[in-house]
């Protein structure tokens, strides 16, 4: 079992571009987090998904990103137009059930850089 | 006032002291996470707990429900311990956690 799988770990963008950020959640998860980590910051709650829905977005930025969790495939974080302030790590988690239930785990995140 | 405090902010001391981190949160809670992320790391799971006591090797946890409040404790503190730490919990419907701000720990050799 490899774990909550995020990639790229780097991420270099220049400002315009656009970032795709890949979560693959631990195998029998069916429920996926998004969280940034702005620098010096602590860690912030973006999108809750479950399997092709978008359960909870109250955390993200209303411009330039979006989430989904496809029936085949990884989660995936998408930040369109980069600005430097999207700079951050991002780091997936995946449960089986709720935040509350054992086994929630993360990622080792995608530092994203955008110069 | 944030949802969930730690204490302290940074703290610095001796290899094999004894160590305490503070948490203190706000909102009623089913079960609060303690974890753990080294500088340009990633962040590992190091307890979910909802009453009492758990040990993993030199690690404690303990959290009192009806005070609101969980301490993390390290015994026989060693430099690798040194990280940030970080308790988190589930928010109103329990689909997303908010975090303390998390308390940077060094040990000196």
């Amino acid at each position: 079992n490899a774990g909550v799988m995020q990639n790229p770990r780097h991420l270099v963008r220049r400002r315009g571009q656009e970032a795709r950020l890949r979560c693959s959640p631990m195998k029998g998860h069916s429920h996926v987090y998004w969280y940034r980590q702005l620098p010096e910051e602590g860690l912030k709650f973006m999108v809750y998904l479950q399997k092709e829905n978008i359960i909870d977005e109250s955390g993200m930025p209303k411009e330039r990103f979006s989430a989904e969790f496809p029936k085949e495939g990884p989660s995936i974080l998408r930040i369109q137009q980069v600005v430097r302030g999207d700079s951050a790590a991002y780091f997936c988690a995946s449960s089986p059930q709720t935040t509350t239930s054992n086994g929630y785990t993360f990622g080792s995140g995608t530092r994203l850089t955008v110069v | 006032k944030n949802e969930v405090e730690q204490s302290p902010q940074n703290l610095t001391a001796q290899e094999g002291e004894f160590i305490t981190i503070n948490c203190s949160y706000s909102v009623g809670i089913s079960a609060l996470h303690w974890l753990q992320q080294h500088p340009g790391g990633g962040i590992v799971s190091l307890f979910m707990l909802s009453s009492g006591k758990k040990k993993h090797g030199r690690l404690i946890a303990t959290i009192n429900i009806q005070e609101k409040h969980s301490s993390l404790h390290i015994t026989a503190s060693h430099p690798r311990d040194s990280a940030v730490y970080i308790c988190a919990v589930p928010y109103l419907s329990a689909q997303k956690l908010v975090f303390g701000q998390g308390t940077r720990l060094t040990i000196n050799p």
